[in-house]
C-alpha cells in the first residue's frame, strides 16, 4: 500500500544531543514537508522540498536541518541548538500544485 | 501572511446529532481547503479536498462547502456517532505548495 512511514514512534534525546527523525513515502510525491505539532499552537512548518536536492525553510527552521537526497526520503535533524525540541512531528506529502496532502502518523520526541 | 481561524474551539453533542464546524480565512486566494481529522498521538487523515473551483465535496456522512469571496468553509457531520470524536483540522493550501492548518476544533460525541 501506498503511504508514508515515519520512524521511530517514539524518541528520546538528552539534552546537547542531535537526533535525526526518518520519513519515507512511496506515493512518488514530488513535496515533502515537516510540520511540528504542540499543544495549542496547531501545525507549524519547519522545512518543505518541492524537489530533489531543493528545500526551502518554513517558519521555523531554527535548530533544524533536513535533506533531500532521494525522492523518497526526507529525515529531519533536530539539532542541539533547538531550545525546545520536545514536540510532536509530521512529515507530509504531496503532487506539487494543487493536490491535497498526505501525512505520516508521526513520531514524539521528548528531550530527557 | 494568510491565518486560519476554526470556531468552535471544542464541541460535545449527543449521539445521533447533525453538527457543523466552521473554518475561516483571510486570503482568499487558494488553491484548495482541506479538512483532516486527527485522533490523539496520532497522524492526520485527510477527509475532504475541495479546489478552489468547487462549491462543496461530499464523503458519507460528511459535506464540506467552500464560499472563496468569504473565506469560509463549514464540515457537516450528519448523524454523529461516538467514533466520529476526534480533532478536525481545516488547512488552506495558498501560494507555493505550504498548507496554513487552523488550531483545530476537539469534538466529543456522547453515547
Amino acid at each position: 500500500d501506498g503511504g508514508i512511514t515515519q520512524s521511530p514512534k517514539y524518541l528520546f534525546r538528552k539534552e546537547g544531543q542531535n537526533v535525526t527523525l526518518s520519513c519515507e513515502q512511496n506515493l512518488n510525491h514530488d513535496a515533502m514537508y515537516w510540520y511540528r505539532q504542540d499543544p495549542g499552537q496547531g501545525l507549524r512548518l519547519i522545512y518543505y522540498s518541492q524537489i530533489v536536492n531543493d528545500f526551502q525553510k518554513g517558519d521555523i527552521a531554527e535548530g533544524y536541518s533536513v535533506s533531500r537526497e532521494k525522492k523518497e526520503s526526507f529525515p529531519l535533524t533536530v539539532t542541539s541548538a533547538q531550545k525546545n525540541p520536545t514536540a510532536f512531528y509530521l512529515c507530509a506529502s504531496s503532487i506539487s500544485g494543487v493536490d491535497g496532502y498526505t501525512f505520516g502518523s508521526g513520531t514524539r520526541l521528548t528531550v530527557v | 501572511k494568510q491565518e486560519v481561524t476554526q470556531i468552535p474551539a471544542a464541541l460535545s453533542v449527543p449521539e445521533g446529532e447533525n453538527l457543523v464546524l466552521n473554518c475561516s480565512f483571510t486570503d482568499s486566494a487558494i488553491y484548495n481547503l482541506q479538512w483532516f481529522r486527527q485522533d490523539p498521538g496520532k497522524g492526520l487523515t485527510s477527509l475532504l479536498l475541495i479546489q478552489s473551483s468547487q462549491r462543496e465535496q461530499t464523503s458519507g456522512r460528511l459535506n464540506a462547502s467552500l464560499d472563496k469571496s468569504s473565506g469560509r468553509s463549514t464540515l457537516y457531520i450528519a448523524a454523529s456517532q461516538p467514533g466520529d470524536s476526534a480533532t478536525y483540522l481545516c488547512a488552506v493550501r495558498a501560494s507555493g505548495s505550504r498548507l496554513t492548518f487552523g488550531e483545530g476544533t476537539q469534538l466529543t460525541v456522547n453515547p
